[in-house]
C-alpha cells in the first residue's frame, strides 16, 4: 500500500533561518507531488506542484522554494524565513491529474 | 475551475444525519466533485466523489443534483469523531491543480 512521511511534525524557527522540510511517498512510482501551506484558521493555499523529476510548478510568488530530487522526494525550501512563514504546511500526492489527493500529517512550522 | 459556495458552519446532533450543501454553478462538464474533510492538525483526508450519479462508500452519501450546480455529503449518522472542516472541490480529470476554498466546519453535538 502507499504511504505519505512528512517531517517534521513541529518546527521553531527564528526569523531569518533557512528551512527545509522533506516529504517521501512509498509503494507507487511517478506520482504527483503537492505542497500547501494553511495559515492559521484559514484555507489550503496550494504553493508547488510537481508532476515529475525536476519540473515544478510555482502558483503563488513568496520566499519559498520546492525541488523534486528523487521521483518520491518533494522538498520545501526558503534560503531565510519571514514571520508570514509561519502555518501549518501539508504534502499531498496523487496518482494521475484529477484523481483523489493523499495528504501527510503536516509540519507546523512556527517562525519567530 | 468551477467556484464552490458552502456554509461557513454547522451543528449537528450526534447520530443524526449530517448533510453539507455544496454549490458549484459554474462546474464544467469535466469535473467530478470531490469532497475532503481536515480534523483539526491533520491533512486533509479524502471522502467521496462524483460525477453525475449519486454516490455512496462506508464513510459517506453524495448526491449531485440534476443540472451538477449543487451537491450534498450526507454522513448518515454523526458522530463526534466526525467534527471537521468539510471541502468541496470540483476536480478537473484534465488538470493538476486542486484548489481547496474555506469549507464548512461541521461540530457534532453530544
Amino acid at each position: 500500500s502507499q504511504t505519505i512521511h512528512q517531517w517534521p511534525a513541529t518546527l521553531v524557527q527564528p526569523v531569518g533561518s533557512p528551512l527545509s522540510l522533506e516529504c517521501t511517498v512509498e509503494g507507487t512510482s511517478n506520482p504527483n507531488l503537492y505542497w500547501y501551506r494553511q495559515a492559521a484558521g484559514r484555507g489550503l493555499q496550494l504553493l508547488f506542484y510537481s508532476v515529475g523529476i525536476g519540473q515544478i510548478s510555482s502558483e503563488v510568488p513568496q520566499n519559498l522554494s520546492a525541488s523534486r530530487p528523487q521521483d518520491r522526494q518533494f522538498i520545501l525550501s526558503s534560503k531565510k524565513l519571514l514571520l508570514s512563514d509561519s502555518g501549518f504546511y501539508l504534502c499531498a500526492w496523487s496518482r494521475d491529474r484529477g484523481e483523489k489527493l493523499f495528504f501527510g500529517s503536516g509540519t507546523q512550522l512556527s517562525v519567530l | 475551475d468551477a467556484k464552490t459556495t458552502q456554509p461557513p458552519s454547522m451543528d449537528c446532533a450526534e447520530g443524526r444525519a449530517a448533510n453539507l450543501p455544496c454549490n458549484h454553478s459554474t462546474i464544467s462538464g469535466n469535473e467530478y466533485v470531490y469532497w475532503y474533510r481536515q480534523i483539526h492538525s491533520q491533512g486533509p483526508q479524502y471522502i467521496i466523489h462524483g460525477l453525475k450519479n449519486n454516490e455512496t462508500n462506508e464513510m459517506a452519501s453524495l448526491i449531485i443534483t440534476e443540472d451538477r450546480k449543487s451537491s450534498t455529503l450526507i454522513l448518515p449518522h454523526a458522530t463526534l469523531r466526525d467534527t471537521a472542516v468539510y471541502y468541496c472541490i470540483p476536480q478537473d480529470s484534465g488538470t493538476y491543480k486542486y484548489i481547496f476554498g474555506t469549507g464548512t466546519r461541521l461540530k457534532v453535538l453530544a
